[in-house]
């Protein structure tokens, strides 16, 4: 069963410019959530989507968005990059309604690298 | 609202002695607890999750936690470590209904001697 997979690995952006990542959850997962790491600030939680609704969203500025597609796939566009935003950004994937619980599970992708010069 | 506090963020251990990783959290309702392994330049994967069940968490690689309420605390523990076991751990709280959000500590590197 492939896991969660995210595209590009790594990416390198100049300030001002605008990038979009993506997500592809577990076959079957309808919940994919967004994370942003970085050395200083640690994990943060961007949002969270459900069949294509947003049902969660953390304290970053609208810089920040996403959508989900009909087949659960999950897209995150920064536009006008900052040196900031420099960090690894992965996205979680989860089967149920409830996103986490006694059955069920979040699931990590390996993360897109994003550097910003 | 809730926050993790990961006390220490460098532990360092010999080969085969116990590995102990420590983690506080505050909840204004009862949470679920996780604890995460992060190697480096890859994502997280689940060691083990409290859901309110059983208040000894047993997870892979011999790793186990005990949730105790009236401290707080959620400590991860191993009896013998491993040089595999060298990487960072996330603890993380969960409120059941917060769709999405798991809010972090901010990370304990693990290092282990020969």
């Amino acid at each position: 069963k492939a896991g969660v997979t995210q595209t590009p690995r790594y990416l390198i952006k100049t300030r001002g410019q605008q990038v979009t990542l993506s997500c592809s959850p577990i076959s079957g997962h309808r919940s994919v959530s967004w994370y942003q790491q970085t050395p200083g600030q640690g994990l943060q939680f961007l949002f969270e989507y459900f069949s294509e609704t947003q049902r969660n969203k953390g304290n970053f500025p609208g810089r920040f968005s996403g959508r989900q597609f009909s087949n659960s796939r999950s897209e995150m566009n920064v536009s006008t990059l900052e040196l900031g935003d420099s960090a690894l950004y992965l996205c979680a994937s989860s089967l149920g309604s409830s996103w986490v619980g006694l059955n069920t599970e979040a699931f990590f992708g390996q993360g897109t690298r994003l550097t910003v010069v | 609202a809730q926050s993790v506090t990961q006390l220490g963020s460098h532990v360092s251990v010999s080969e085969g002695a116990l590995v102990l990783l420590r983690c506080n959290y505050s909840s204004s309702v009862p949470p679920y607890l996780f604890w995460y392994v992060q190697y480096p330049n890859q994502g997280l994967q689940l060691l083990l999750k409290y859901t309110s069940a059983a208040t000894l968490v047993k997870g892979i690689n011999g790793f186990e936690a005990e949730f105790k309420k009236s401290e707080t605390s959620f400590h991860l523990t191993k009896p013998s470590a491993h040089m595999s076991d060298a990487a960072e751990y996330f603890c993380a709280v969960s409120p059941p209904t917060s769709y999405g959000k798991l809010t972090f500590g901010q990370g304990t590197i693990l290092t282990v001697h020969p």
